[in-house]
């Protein structure tokens, strides 16, 4: 079945650095954009990056642009969000999306939480 | 930066209620619009996309239309699973989503 497994989220201190993971199956998993996006507690959506199916077109969220980096494999059906300099505000759960071409997200994982705390 | 504006930031209707959000954009952005349903504790769900059109499985008592600033999602009959909070998303070069409109009972 489709489905997409976020991992790599945890505790860091202002500052630090985390790397997420996203892995992919049951689809073809470079046939399509990939999406970060992210929920603070009790707050709504809020997209973080996305990158196109070949890696060729990234884009950022103004919040993260200079902090976190996008990536993927497609041989290993993965994505990646580095992401460096993190602040408390980034604190949230972070969801993988798949897109079919850019129209909407319309496989999502269950999320990975990402805590800032000193 | 595109700006998605909803309205309204929530709403009690009754059961069977039509019910409409709207979503603006501070620029025209063609149909380049989703939305998406979360219920408390559950993942986004896609319902429409190019600003009309019907995710596959979705219950067709949800429409989607506008194009350019303008857009609006509408339930014909709320049910009580319907209960959630309601998502725009705009999604040409930078994407961005609406504050979020939630969705209760009455």
């Amino acid at each position: 079945q489709v489905q997409l497994v976020e991992s790599g989220g945890g505790l860091v201190k202002p500052g630090g650095s985390l790397r997420l993971s996203c892995a992919a199956s049951g689809f073809t998993f470079s046939d399509y954009y990939m999406s970060w996006i992210r929920q603070a507690p009790g707050k709504g959506l809020e997209w973080v990056s996305y990158i196109s199916s070949s890696g060729s077109t990234i884009y950022y969220a103004d919040s993260v642009k200079g902090r976190f980096t996008i990536s993927r494999d497609n041989a290993k059906n993965s994505l990646y969000l580095q992401m460096n300099s993190l602040r408390a505000e980034d604190t949230a759960v972070y969801y993988c999306a798949r897109s079919p071409q850019g129209d909407g997200m319309d496989v999502w994982g269950q999320g990975t939480t990402v805590t800032v705390s000193s | 930066d595109i700006q998605m504006t909803q309205s309204p930031s929530s709403l009690s209707a009754s059961v069977g209620d039509r019910v409409t959000i709207t979503c603006r954009a501070s620029q025209g952005i063609s149909n380049y619009l989703a939305w998406y349903q979360q219920k408390p504790g559950k993942v986004p769900k896609l319902l429409i996309y190019a600003a009309s059109t019907l995710q596959s499985g979705v219950p067709s008592r949800f429409s989607g239309s506008g194009s350019g600033t303008d857009f609006t999602l509408t339930i014909s009959s709320l049910q009580p699973e319907d209960v959630a909070t309601y998502y725009c998303q705009k999604y040409n070069s930078a994407w961005t989503f609406g504050q979020g409109t939630k969705v209760e009972i009455k």
